[in-house]
């Protein structure tokens, strides 16, 4: 079945480090591929995504790039801040007409200043 | 209301009640989802609700798990004689017709905690 795997937490970073929290998934036939984030004390929300193979989701300085030779979307940012720190999920849609989706189980991040 | 709203944000109950945890879309958003987020796990789907459509139940892990959604509108997640493993946060959520995944937005969520 489909599943999405994320490296596991906490990931503990300075300011302006560089961040990458691994996402592997298995799944049948061509999902699409997202990133959400859970700030403190607020909702899950959509941080970017990406529909088909080699594409890039990018959004408030954060990148992933789709590698279906990897089964890979692993979430970047070149310079951290404080205020990224949140626990973010990756996760995957088998189907595009749909808000069905897998999960990993979730990394959280946190930025010392 | 300008998100999805969930209520209670938190509730205490004993082992074996039922408890009863509602969400209010987005108005006008005619998709609507529950998740469940249990302690040191990812998200696990329960039940969508699309339109006039049958909802898709695929998720919910036991009999005990029921939810409806009156005149398009309102959802009712139920938990009947609740155990302790079923202690986690509930989210709702929901999406415009024809956006899918694409615009999916999420309540803050109920924290139900079963003594």
């Amino acid at each position: 079945g489909n599943s999405v795997t994320q490296m596991e937490g906490p990931v503990t970073l300075s300011e302006e480090a560089f961040l990458t929290i691994n996402c592997t998934y298995t799944a049948t036939g061509y999902p699409s591929l997202f990133w959400y984030v859970q700030y403190p004390g607020e909702g899950l929300q959509l941080l970017l995504k990406a529909t088909k193979a080699d594409d890039k989701g990018s959004n408030k300085g954060f990148e992933a790039t789709y590698r279906k030779e990897t089964t890979s979307f692993h979430l970047e940012k070149g310079s951290v801040q404080v205020s990224d720190s949140a626990v973010y999920f990756c996760a995957l849609s088998a189907s595009s007409n749909t808000g069905k989706l897998i999960f990993g189980q979730g990394t959280t991040l946190q930025v010392k200043p | 209301g300008a998100g999805v709203s969930q209520s209670p944000s938190n509730k205490v109950t004993e082992k074996g009640k039922d408890v009863e945890l509602r969400c209010d879309p987005i108005s006008g958003h005619t998709a609507l989802y529950w998740y469940r987020q249990s302690l040191g796990q990812g998200l696990e789907f329960l039940i969508y609700f699309q339109g006039n459509s049958a909802p898709d139940k695929s998720g919910l892990p036991s009999d005990r798990f029921s939810a409806e959604r009156t005149g398009g509108s309102v959802s009712t997640l139920t938990i009947q004689r609740t155990q302790q493993e079923d202690s986690a946060v509930y989210l709702c959520a929901s999406s415009p017709e024809g956006f899918g995944n694409e615009k999916l937005f999420f309540g803050s969520g109920t924290q139900l905690s079963v003594l």
